[in-house]
């Protein structure tokens, strides 16, 4: 399983554009990217998936560099409500899903 | 997309005693996971359910303190035994959802259930 790094902490203002990367030195060639968001008190919600280049859907983009050696999840002007902490994963299907710490987000108003 | 409850949602317990926790699943899944997540922490895997074979332990959980059952394909459940207050932490099911068209194979979780012990 690749292991992920990601920055501990970020913090943004209302209505900023939010960039987190994370660095996936070791992917394979058969993992796959996923980000998760978790709101206190909850599961963790699946948010975002790639293999390479850019995917794109109505919560995030999702940029992959050619060498998949890091991924960033763009959050387009984030509100209040986008305060959590984002996972990234990289796994296979069927692989388990192993969590790092992660990126405790706080939107400022 | 897989809905997914567990009871219950909270308890606390004393130490000592044991608390089986449920997670039931709408539909049918082979992959069925337990995780733990302390207070302010990141989520652990316990262990890994699929139906029809024994559950698999991840390093530093054992099937005497967490035994779990998998009856069928869409119920689990997992006991924390013996309790003492270091288990008091959130314990989350998931499931892998095999009929999702993303390749990589998407996780739900559960809302969790809430440990406290005393």
């Amino acid at each position: 399983l690749a292991k992920t790094t990601q920055p501990i902490s970020m913090d943004s203002y209302e209505g900023q554009e939010v960039n987190i990367t994370c660095s996936h030195n070791n992917i394979a060639t058969n993992d796959y990217i996923t980000w998760y968001q978790q709101f206190p008190s909850q599961g963790p919600r699946f948010i975002i998936q790639g293999y390479k280049t850019k995917v794109t859907n109505e919560v995030a983009s999702l940029f992959i560099p050619a060498d998949r050696k890091s991924s960033t999840l763009s959050l387009p002007r984030v509100s209040l409500s986008d305060t959590a902490v984002y996972y990234c994963l990289v796994k296979t299907s069927y692989d388990k899903v192993i969590f790092g710490p992660g990126t405790s987000l706080s939107v400022i108003p | 997309s897989a809905v997914i409850s567990q009871k219950p949602s909270r308890d606390i317990c004393q130490r000592g005693t044991s608390l089986t926790i449920q997670c039931q699943v709408d539909s049918q899944v082979t992959m069925m996971f337990w995780y733990r997540q302390q207070p302010g922490q990141s989520l652990t895997l316990i262990a890994t359910a699929n139906q029809g074979s024994e559950a698999t332990y991840e390093s530093g959980f054992v099937i005497d303190k967490f035994p779990i059952s998998r009856p069928n394909l869409t119920f689990s459940t997992l006991t924390v035994s013996n309790m003492s207050p270091e288990d008091s932490s959130i314990y989350l099911c998931s499931v892998e959802d095999q009929g999702a068209v993303r390749a990589g194979n998407e996780q739900f979780f559960g809302p969790g259930t809430r440990l406290t012990v005393l």
